[in-house]
C-alpha cells in the first residue's frame, strides 16, 4: 500500500516553454502532498506544501509563479514550471502524508521526474 | 538556522557486519524523525518513524535511536547485505510534518 507514482519519469524540454508533472497517490486519499527538488549529489529540498482546495504553500526563495502547484484533489497534484530555463534543470519529487484513519507523519515519495531544460 | 548532518559522504562495510550511520542536528526541536532510503534515480523510500519520546524502534534488521538531549539519531543495519547498498538519509519535522532533509550517507556493503 501507500503507492504515489509520476508521470512524466523524465522530461526535455527546451528553454521558455512549460512542463507539468503530475503526481498521483494511488491506493489512498492524500489531503497533503509536497514537492521537492534535488540537485545531484544533494539532498532534497522542499519548494512547497500542496493542500487538497487551498493554494500552495511556498518555501522561502521559491517563486510561486513560475512554480504552479494544483491539488485539485485528493489523489492528484500537478506541478507546472512555467518557462523552464536551464538552471531549472533537477529532479522533481513529489511526497504524499498518508493517514489511515489516523493522524500519520510518514511521507511516500513518487519515483521523481527528471527535468532537463535545453 | 536547522541544521541536519549526517556522518561521512560514504560508508564502507563488509557483508555481515552492522552498519551504523549518525544523523545529528541543531536549531531544532523536532517531534518526528524519519529515515529514509534512496537508490539511485529514484524517491526516497520510507524505513522507519521515531518520535521524540521514543528512544528506539525496530522493524526487522533496522533499528533507529533518537537522544533528543544529544540532538542525535543513529541508524543500524545488521548482518548488512550488498542489496542494503544505498544512500540513506534522515529527516526531521515537527507536527506539521513538513519534512527537513540531512546530507544523507552513500552506504557501500561489498562481499
Amino acid at each position: 500500500g501507500a503507492v504515489v507514482s509520476q508521470h512524466p519519469s523524465w522530461v526535455i524540454c527546451k528553454s521558455g516553454t512549460s512542463v507539468k508533472i503530475e503526481c498521483r497517490s494511488l491506493d489512498f486519499q492524500a489531503t497533503t502532498m509536497f514537492w521537492y527538488r534535488q540537485f545531484p549529489k544533494q539532498s532534497l529540498m522542499l519548494m512547497a506544501t500542496s493542500n487538497e482546495g487551498s493554494k500552495a504553500t511556498y518555501e522561502q526563495g521559491v517563486e510561486k509563479d513560475k512554480f504552479l502547484i494544483n491539488h485539485a484533489s485528493l489523489t492528484l497534484s500537478t506541478l507546472t514550471v512555467t518557462s523552464a530555463h536551464p538552471e531549472d534543470s533537477s529532479f522533481y519529487i513529489c511526497s504524499a502524508r498518508a493517514v489511515f484513519g489516523r493522524v500519520s507523519y510518514e511521507q511516500y515519495f513518487g519515483p521523481g521526474t527528471r527535468l532537463t531544460v535545453t | 538556522s536547522q541544521k541536519i548532518e549526517q556522518n561521512s559522504e560514504a560508508l564502507n562495510i563488509q557483508e555481515g557486519k552492522t552498519a551504523t550511520l549518525t544523523c545529528n542536528y541543531t536549531n531544532y526541536s523536532p517531534a518526528y524523525l524519519q529515515w529514509y532510503r534512496q537508490d539511485p534515480g529514484r524517491g526516497p523510500v520510507f524505513l522507519l518513524l521515531i518520535r521524540e519520546n521514543e528512544k528506539e524502534k525496530r522493524k526487522e534488521r533496522l533499528k533507529v535511536t533518537f537522544d533528543t538531549t544529544l540532538k542525535q539519531s543513529l541508524f543500524h543495519i545488521t548482518a548488512s547485505q550488498p542489496a542494503d547498498s544505498a544512500t540513506y538519509l534522515c529527516a526531521l519535522s515537527g507536527t506539521a510534518s513538513k519534512l527537513t532533509f540531512g546530507t544523507g550517507t552513500r552506504l557501500q556493503v561489498t562481499l
